[in-house]
């Protein structure tokens, strides 16, 4: 059964720093990995997309990398901004064929 | 290109009553998902459609909780009857289906409705 990960569970920075976004995950038969953002009361807004045959994929300054074989994705923000304040969550899609989510990284950006 | 819509966005009865959730995917995306989100949790699966058939509901409390999506686009889920436990943010989400591997598709998700059981 897939176990996803996310640690830590709140992260806060100064605006402008470089961030890293952990998640791992316990079955690395994955299909795909992909990474949401989620703001207070709202749904989830898709960020990025790896399938299990890609390393990585850039959006803007968001860049994510899979490696499946230490299970683990990371979800990198250059030059962070107030405006990036929100959950981020990764899930993944495993041998049950069901997306399945981790806790999330509750994210803020002071100015 | 309209996103998932939902309705409604808030939802507060009293337990034991029913209430019914709408969901309207994006247009052409034959997979339809509901998501059950609890405060502080990640959204976990309660039914996935392929088209109109369910392919897979294997977390679906069905003594109170059924789904359908009878014409193969829009759905609604039904919670009857609500328990305290219940309250939390129902998202509904949809992919395309490409090739037969709906696993490999980006999903996309609805704003949700937050149902409060008191």
């Amino acid at each position: 059964k897939q176990e996803v990960t996310q640690i830590p569970a709140a992260l806060s920075v100064p605006e402008g720093e470089n961030l890293v976004l952990n998640c791992s995950f316990t079955d690395s038969a994955i299909y795909n990995l992909q990474w949401f953002r989620q703001d207070p009361g709202k749904g989830l807004t898709s960020l990025l997309l790896i399938q299990s045959s890609q390393r990585e994929q850039t959006s803007g300054r968001l860049n994510a990398s899979l490696d499946k074989s230490s299970g683990r994705s990371t979800l990198y923000i250059a030059a962070s901004q107030p405006g990036d304040s929100a959950t981020y969550l990764c899930a993944s899609v495993a041998g049950a064929q069901k997306l399945v989510f981790g806790q999330g990284t509750r994210l803020t950006i002071n100015p | 290109e309209a996103g998932v819509a939902q309705s409604p966005r808030y939802k507060i009865i009293e337990k034991r009553q029913s209430v019914a959730f709408w969901c309207n995917p994006i247009s052409g995306h034959a997979t339809l998902y509901w998501y059950q989100q609890i405060l502080g949790q990640g959204p976990k699966l309660l039914i996935q459609f392929q088209n109109n058939g369910v392919v897979d509901d294997s977390q679906l409390p069905k003594d109170r909780f059924s789904a359908e999506r009878l014409k193969g686009v829009d759905s609604t889920l039904k919670i009857q009857p609500a328990k305290l436990e219940d309250s939390a943010v129902y998202l509904c989400a949809s992919s395309l289906k490409r090739g037969g591997l709906a696993i490999y598709n980006e999903q996309f998700f609805g704003p949700g409705t937050r149902l409060t059981v008191l």
